[in-house]
């Protein structure tokens, strides 16, 4: 069964840091792109930052490029966002979502459950 | 950035009528487009890709049709555990943007 979990978010004061985890199971992880996808609690889905395969490419919305980096680790199945210098408009919650292909923009056949940010002071 | 533009914003059928649910690119995506379930406290599930790809698990009721820069979601016989806000994806271009949903009720 494939399975994606989610965690790391949580409470940060605006300008501070963190850092979102996404291990995945039932699948052959090295074989997919991964994408994060936002959504502001009622609001409609947010394309955050997608990784191919391998690592070696990676894609950023503007709202989020020069603060937030997309990696993997494939030996640990397992994908990573790291977000700094946090906004309170980054409040969300936070999908990881597994791409149908290896690269590309591509839909998303499994996510997580997602993990909630909240920049607040 | 493609805008994609999802009509109506709130859609009330009774059980067992047919469901439309419409979503409009800003410019042609050709049929890269997916649509999306999302039922309160869950994450989105996907339904159905390009030109009629469902994806697994997902009912029959549940059709597409359309290209270019018009698309409608149909549910043929709407159950009362369609529920839910659909949200329409584009995957033509880069950001894979999505629109901003569409609420369906049962009546």
């Amino acid at each position: 069964e494939v399975e994606l979990v989610n965690s790391g978010g949580g409470v940060v004061r605006p300008g501070g840091s963190l850092r979102l985890s996404c291990v995945v199971s039932g699948f052959n992880f090295e074989d997919f792109a991964m994408t994060w996808v936002r959504q502001v609690p009622g609001k409609g889905l947010e394309w955050v930052s997608t990784i191919n395969w391998r690592g070696s490419h990676t894609d950023y919305a503007d709202s989020v490029k020069g603060r937030f980096t997309i990696s993997r680790d494939n030996a640990k199945d397992s994908l990573y966002l790291q977000m700094n210098s946090l906004r309170v408009e980054d409040t969300a919650f936070y999908y990881c979502a597994r791409g149908i292909a290896p690269a590309g923009t591509n839909p998303f056949d499994y996510w997580g459950q997602g993990t909630l940010v909240t920049v607040s002071s | 950035e493609i805008v994609m533009t999802q009509s109506p914003a709130t859609l009330s059928v009774p059980p067992g009528e047919r469901a439309t649910l419409s979503c409009r690119a800003s410019e042609s995506v050709s049929s890269n487009i997916a649509w999306y379930q999302q039922k309160p406290g869950q994450g989105p599930r996907l339904l159905i890709y390009g030109e009629s790809t469902r994806a697994t698990g997902v009912p029959a009721r549940f059709s597409v049709s359309g290209s270019g820069t018009e698309f409608s979601l149909i549910i043929s016989s709407l159950q009362s555990e369609d529920s839910a806000v659909y949200y329409c994806q584009q995957y033509n271009d880069w950001p894979g943007s999505f629109g901003q949903g569409t609420k369906v009720e049962i009546k």
